[in-house]
C-alpha cells in the first residue's frame, strides 16, 4: 500500500514571496491533516479535512495560508506572502474517519530567507 | 487548550543503557499515541493506548498509559543506535479524529 505522497520535499524561497505544497493521502483515507513543525518540536495542526470539507482550520494564520481538497483526494497548501517565521517542516497526514491513527508524509522543508 | 509536555526534551545515552520519556497533561485523553521520527522523514506511529492502565510492549519498548488517561510513559530496554530519534506522543480526544502532539523528546543513542 502506497503511503502519503508529499511534493517538494525541499523549498527555498525568499519572503514575501508564495509556495505552495502538494499531498496526496493514502487511498481511501477521507481525513486529510496539515501540520507545521518546527525543528525539534511535535507537529501543530494547520488545517483538517474530511473529504472535501474543512474540519478544523482553528490555528490556520488565515491573512497568508490557504489550503483546500477539492475532490476529496489530494489537497494544496499554499503560502502568500511568505515570512521568515514559516521556516518550517510542513507535514500532510491522513487517517480512516473514526480513527485517530494518523499516517504522515515525508513533509516538505521550507526555508525563508 | 489541551497541551503535553515531554520530558526529557533531549537524552544522550549509551548503547545498552535503558531510559524512560515521560508525557504529562492536565487533561483527559481517550487515546495516546506514539511516534517516533527520524531526521528528513514524518511521523511514524509506534503504538496506540486506549485503556487508563494500560502497558503495551514491543520488542524493548514498553508503553503505559496512566490510570486517569491524562499521562504516558515510553520505556526503552537496552537502547540501540536505531533507537535515535525524536520520540511524540499525542493525546486524541474521541471525537474529530483530532491529536494534540507533546512537545516532543529529542533522543540520540551512541556507540
Amino acid at each position: 500500500e502506497a503511503g502519503v505522497a508529499q511534493s517538494p520535499r525541499y523549498k527555498i524561497i525568499e519572503k514575501r514571496q508564495s509556495v505552495a505544497f502538494w499531498c496526496n493521502p493514502i487511498s481511501g483515507h477521507a481525513t486529510l491533516y496539515w501540520y507545521q513543525q518546527i525543528l525539534g518540536q511535535g507537529p501543530k495542526l494547520l488545517i483538517q479535512f474530511q473529504n472535501n470539507g474543512v474540519v478544523d482550520d482553528s490555528q490556520l494564520p488565515k491573512d497568508r495560508f490557504s489550503a483546500e481538497r477539492l475532490k476529496g483526494v489530494d489537497s494544496t497548501l499554499k503560502i502568500q506572502p511568505a515570512k521568515l517565521e514559516d521556516s518550517a517542516v510542513y507535514l500532510c497526514a491522513s487517517s480512516l474517519v473514526l480513527t485517530e491513527e494518523q499516517y504522515f508524509g515525508p513533509g516538505t522543508r521550507l526555508t525563508v530567507t | 487548550t489541551q497541551l503535553l509536555e515531554q520530558s526529557p526534551q533531549f537524552l544522550s545515552i549509551q548503547e545498552g543503557e535503558n531510559l524512560t520519556v515521560y508525557c504529562n497533561s492536565s487533561s483527559v485523553f481517550s487515546s495516546l499515541q506514539w511516534y517516533r521520527q527520524e531526521p528528513g522523514e514524518g511521523p511514524v506511529l509506534l503504538v496506540t493506548v486506549v485503556t487508563g492502565g494500560e502497558v503495551k510492549k514491543l520488542k524493548r519498548l514498553t508503553f503505559q498509559f496512566g490510570d486517569a488517561r491524562k499521562d504516558s510513559s515510553l520505556h526503552i530496554t537496552a537502547a540501540q543506535p536505531g533507537d535515535t530519534g525524536l520520540y511524540l506522543c499525542a493525546g486524541g480526544t474521541g471525537g474529530g479524529n483530532k491529536l494534540t502532539f507533546g512537545t516532543g523528546t529529542q533522543l540520540k543513542v551512541e556507540l
